[in-house]
């Protein structure tokens, strides 16, 4: 089954730099990655996501890349800012399966 | 729409007692999907449902966990017995079945201690 491997555990950067947070799969054949964002006390929300036939997407101060031949995909956030605190997480799935595998998640901490 | 709706938002009871743990989900949503948090194991699939039929219900941890969805609208967890091993934040998503709209959308969870 489906793997996803997820670094950093937690990333602290100066407000307006910029964070990555890398995530690993295992099947070739998952082709949907979506990037949650959990906010403290709430559920996960949907921030961005990429299909397998596009290698980058963005929206915004936020970006996505995908690497279907090393099968990592990327979270980029620019600019970033104190509301940027938050956990965030990557998850892979076969598009049409519905399933989603998650990612350990990465607790991202904005210092001003 | 008013989102996925998850009751109670906290439960807190004493071991052995029985959890009852609801949710709504979006309406035309065709799938339901039931999550378990916890700081070790991070956010695990206990079961997911199509159409109100339970699909994969490999990710239920033992006998004691059981799920149900009576009709489109409406899902139950139940842990019967509960141990304290079961305290977490449990997840409800629901999403559509159309291609390309498989984004799943998150209740805000029922956090869950057991004494």
């Amino acid at each position: 089954g489906e793997n996803v491997e997820q670094h950093p555990s937690t990333l602290s950067v100066q407000e307006g730099d910029s964070a990555v947070i890398k995530c690993t799969y295992s099947d070739s054949a998952s082709n949907y990655f979506p990037w949650y964002k959990q906010e403290l006390g709430k559920g996960p929300q949907l921030i961005i996501d990429i299909r397998s036939n596009v290698g980058e997407k963005k929206d915004q101060r936020i970006a996505v890349t995908l690497n279907k031949t090393a099968k990592h995909f990327s979270l980029h956030i620019t600019e970033t800012q104190p509301e940027d605190s938050a956990v965030y997480f990557c998850a892979a799935s076969i598009q049409g399966a519905q399933k989603l595998v998650f990612g350990q998640g990465t607790r991202l901490t904005i210092n001003p | 729409d008013a989102g996925v709706i998850q009751s109670p938002r906290h439960e807190v009871t004493e071991m052995g007692q029985e959890v009852t743990l609801r949710c709504k989900p979006i309406s035309g949503h065709d799938y339901l999907f039931w999550y378990r948090q916890t700081m070790m194991r991070g956010l695990e699939l206990l079961i997911y449902f199509n159409n109100n039929v339970p699909i994969d219900d490999s990710g239920m941890p033992e006998d004691r966990f059981s799920a149900k969805m009576p009709n489109a609208s409406f899902s139950t967890l139940k842990i019967q017995p509960s141990e304290p091993r079961d305290s977490a934040v449990y997840f409800c998503a629901s999403s559509q079945q159309l291609a390309g709209e498989e984004t799943q959308y998150f209740g805000p969870g029922t956090r869950l201690l057991v004494l």
